[in-house]
């Protein structure tokens, strides 16, 4: 299996460029999420999905918009790049609601210059 | 409203020394608490997790967790470190059974270890 899987790794954006963050997952989770780390900040979640067709925001999700429209792929669009937005981007899943055993991805690290 | 704070963004100790990475929470009600690992480009693991079983809490690669509800606390431990461990750690608590959506992370500790 190859669990969460992100694409790309490393992306360097102009301001007000937009670019999509790709997720997938093989094991058929129900609910994916999406993640940015700034540095001494931890993780905040901006997105998440509780399965095909349903999306909900989360802390941060100004500046972001997701679709899930299978249960395998949760994209995060970034519409109008701001530096602001230059993180690490993870995207996680995990079979249940309550379950707080979450499979990250191996995240993409984003610029906005 | 939840949170953690993590003490000590750095930690150093040499192989075979103990490790104590420093967690506290607070939460409105009984908190599920949890600590990730994250190794150098890679997501983040379950450590392991406390949801009230037991104080206790062994997880993965030697590691264990003891919930102090008079300290609010929930330090993680090791009692040897290997080079191997040297990565960030992330406590986080969730007030509501466990939801992930309700998770919230500490800012993390990177733990060295030197020779």
């Amino acid at each position: 299996n190859a669990g969460v899987t992100q694409t790309p790794k490393f992306r360097i954006l102009k301001i007000g460029q937009s670019m999509t963050l790709q997720c997938t997952q093989d094991m058929n989770h129900n609910y994916m999420y999406w993640y940015r780390q700034d540095p001494g900040m931890g993780l905040k979640l901006i997105y998440y999905s509780v399965g095909a067709g349903i999306t909900d925001k989360g802390e941060v999700p100004n500046g972001y918009n997701v679709s899930r429209s299978t249960t395998e792929d949760f994209p995060l669009r970034l519409e109008l790049a701001a530096p602001s937005q230059t993180s690490v981007y993870f995207c996680a899943s995990s079979p249940r609601a309550k379950d707080e055993k979450l499979f990250f991805g191996s995240g993409t690290q984003l610029s906005v210059l | 409203a939840q949170s953690v704070t993590q003490l000590g963004s750095h930690v150093s100790v040499s192989e075979g020394a103990l490790v104590l990475l420093r967690c506290n929470y607070s939460s409105s009600v009984p908190p599920y608490l949890f600590w990730y690992v994250q190794y150098p480009n890679q997501g983040l693991q379950l450590l392991l997790k406390y949801t009230s079983a037991a104080t206790l809490v062994k997880g993965i690669n030697g590691f264990e967790a003891e919930f102090k509800k008079s300290e609010t606390s929930f330090h993680l431990t090791k009692p040897s470190a290997h080079m191997s461990d040297a990565a960030e750690y992330f406590c986080a608590v969730s007030d509501i059974a466990g939801t992930a959506s309700k998770l919230t992370f500490g800012t993390g500790t990177r733990l060295q270890v030197t020779l």
